[in-house]
């Protein structure tokens, strides 16, 4: 079965600039997880979403991190305006269910300039 | 709430050496316990899991054991190689609640 799929790879803006990353989960997969990995940390979850409805989203810095799942399929996260802390990978993932393993797209690399 | 600590990194060991990289979990309740390795330049990807106390998971010749008594999950391998070399990451998962990750620990495999 085909992965999990994002976009873009990598991404380098200035701070205060906007930047979004795209996901395409596994077919069939209800459940859809942004992490942030800082480097030289474990990643941290953003949000999560039940199919196009969000299930925790308490550590998404709200007053700059957006994210919506359109028809619980695939999913946009935005930074807006980005700052230099914002500097991470940002990981995709999905899941059958909440319950289940999660696989893990390749991840976007973002550098705040 | 719930927490992952692992063992400090980075180790370095020489190709045939015996691997053990310490994880202890913090949770409420009975999470699952997983360990995640990251390639060079890749994604995440899935190395082992366990679900319950005593399981054992194992893949690609590494084993870790489920141990509630000391709430440990360790990750051990007899023979490293090379391509062995990434940055492994242990995990717990309350059910349908988020993974939560440890800082991960990188290792380098030396010929």
């Amino acid at each position: 079965e085909a992965g999990v799929a994002q976009s873009p790879r990598y991404k380098i803006i200035e701070k205060r600039q906007s930047v979004a990353f795209w996901c395409n989960p596994i077919s069939g997969h209800a459940t859809l997880y942004w992490y942030q990995q800082i480097l030289g940390q474990g990643p941290k979850l953003l949000i999560q979403f039940q199919n196009n409805g969000v299930v925790d989203d308490s550590q998404l810095p709200k007053d700059r991190f957006s994210a919506e799942r359109l028809k619980g399929v695939d999913s946009t996260l935005k930074i807006q305006p980005a700052k230099l802390e914002d500097s991470a990978v940002y990981l995709c993932a999905s899941s059958l269910g909440g319950a289940n393993v999660l696989t893990f797209g390749a991840g976007s690399r973002l550098t705040v300039l | 709430g719930d927490s992952v600590t692992q063992m400090e990194g980075p180790v370095t060991l020489s190709e045939e050496a015996f691997l053990t990289i310490n994880c202890t979990y913090t949770a409420t309740g009975y999470p699952s316990l997983f360990w995640y390795v990251q390639y060079p330049g890749e994604g995440l990807q899935l190395l082992l899991k366990a679900t319950k106390a005593d399981d054992k998971g194992s893949n690609k010749g590494f084993e870790a054991t489920y141990r509630k008594e000391t709430t440990s999950f360790h990750l051990e391998k007899g023979s490293v190689q090379v391509s062995d070399s990434a940055v492994y990451f242990c995990a717990l998962k309350p059910g349908a609640q988020k993974l939560v990750f440890g800082q991960g620990t990188r290792l380098t495999i030396n010929p």
